[in-house]
């Protein structure tokens, strides 16, 4: 059984470039998550999606990141435009349920903006 | 990561036990996750405690004191595989708030 995918597993790009990160999480799980992980700031929640629908964007850092989610098989997370202070391993994970829910992740993507 | 707290770092020698320590802010807490993160890969989960005491599971087993705000990870017998980062993560009205990270280094 397919786990969560994301793509691209490695991104490097300039400054001001647009960056797209897709996920498709597991079949029937109803939660859609992404996260952000660095070594200074730990792993941080940007936002999470049920259903399709965003419940919670207050992690989402500025107007410069957005998040969609399409169907039920697909989410994207843009940042536009880029800089290095977004050099991150971004994952997303899903989930059946929030809160007691256990949460799979997507082996991650890679972003170093140059 | 918004007042989840654990060490940094510890040290431990295989086939020891280890205590991993986490206080998490009480308001709306539902229940507390533990993690682990091998360098370079994906967390993945180790145990979810909602109600107050010890959950065993093998070698590991994870603690919670709900008015406290505190729990812990005790991993027993290390193994060299233990070596990773293990991840405190509160559940709070419905959002999974980790922490920063605990990073074991076992030594043979």
């Amino acid at each position: 059984d397919a786990g969560v995918i994301q793509s691209p597993r490695h991104e490097v790009t300039e400054m001001g470039q647009e960056v797209t990160l897709r996920c498709k999480p597991i079949s029937g799980h109803d939660y859609l998550f992404w996260y952000r992980q660095t070594m200074m700031r730990g792993l941080e929640l940007l936002i999470y999606f049920n259903n399709n629908v965003p419940i919670d964007d207050s992690g989402m850092p500025e107007d410069r990141f957005s998040a969609k989610m399409p169907n039920a098989s697909f989410s994207t997370l843009k940042i536009q435009p880029s800089e290095p202070r977004d050099s991150a391993v971004y994952f997303c994970a899903s989930s059946l349920r929030t809160g007691a829910g256990e949460l799979f992740f997507g082996e991650g993507s890679r972003l170093t903006v140059l | 990561g918004q007042n989840i707290d654990q060490p940094t770092e510890m040290t431990a020698t295989e086939g020891a036990i280890v205590q991993i320590n986490c206080t998490y802010q009480t308001s709306g807490f539902n229940g507390l996750f533990w993690y682990q993160q091998h360098a370079g890969e994906a967390p993945t989960f180790l145990s979810y405690n909602v109600l107050d005491g010890l959950e065993e599971k093998g070698r590991f087993s994870s603690f919670l004191s709900r008015s406290k705000g505190y729990s812990y990870l005790l991993l027993k017998e290390l193994q060299m595989k233990d070596s990773a980062s293990y991840l405190c993560a509160s559940n709070r009205d419905d959002k999974i708030i980790f922490g920063k990270g605990t990073r074991l280094h076992i030594l043979p």
